[in-house]
């Protein structure tokens, strides 16, 4: 199956600042999803990434807080915007392949630390 | 909407014993059935997958569930576990291969 890279995959950022994480898949996908894990609980699913159209967010994330980028079919960027230390969490990238009949596979996750 | 509940936070057993992760789900629809494996300061990897046919699945490093609709239920089990299957194992469900519904997660503490 596909691998999926994640950069960075762990950074410690001051409050205030923003961050941004990248997911590369060595394959073209059909879509890319970007999760949150916050400590201790389960994830959480934050956005769709569409290449060639914006973000599909779930109910209680916005796109100013978490603007994300699908410029390509391999390629998805999120940012977190604006960073508190309720922001603190796992953020894991995940993608379904292109021809949408496999399950979905997912990156190491990036481990947010915000002090 | 869909929704997973699995009512054991944490399950300690010994090495060799058998071991059932419990899973339950709601949904108005058909669904796919999906349990994941997060070891520690890693990224989710699938064990096993139920999309429809036979109820009883096979997965990876010995690892079966089992599809129960009347009792909307898709349990783990593995008949002897060892030291290296802790770790944190999430029941998820989906319409399609698209977004995953994930349940709270299921600590597996596996000890000599």
């Amino acid at each position: 199956s596909a691998v999926i890279s994640q950069k960075p995959s762990r950074d410690i950022c001051q409050r205030g600042t923003s961050l941004t994480i990248q997911c590369q898949v060595d394959s073209q996908v059909t879509m890319m999803f970007w999760y949150r894990q916050q400590p201790g609980q389960s994830l959480t699913l934050i956005a769709t990434a569409n290449q060639g159209s914006e973000a599909t967010y779930e109910s209680g994330f916005v796109i100013d807080k978490f603007p994300i980028s699908r410029p390509n079919l391999t390629f998805s960027t999120l940012t977190v915007s604006n960073m508190s230390p309720e922001d603190s969490s796992i953020y894991l990238c995940s993608a379904i392949s292109l021809d949408g009949n496999t399950e979905a596979f997912f990156g190491q996750g990036t481990r947010l630390t915000v002090v | 909407a869909q929704s997973v509940t699995q009512l054991d936070s944490q399950v300690p057993v010994f090495e060799e014993a058998p071991v059932e992760l419990r899973c339950n789900y709601s949904s108005s629809v058909s669904v796919y059935l999906f349990w994941y494996v997060q070891y520690p300061n890693q990224g989710l990897q699938l064990l096993l997958k139920y999309l429809s046919g036979s109820t009883l699945v096979k997965g990876i490093n010995g690892f079966e569930a089992e599809f129960n609709k009347s009792q909307t239920s898709f349990h783990l089990r593995k008949p002897s576990v060892h030291i290296s299957d802790t770790a944190e194992y999430f029941c998820a469900v989906s319409r399609g291969f698209q977004k995953l519904v994930f349940g709270t997660g299921t600590r597996l503490l596996v000890s000599p």
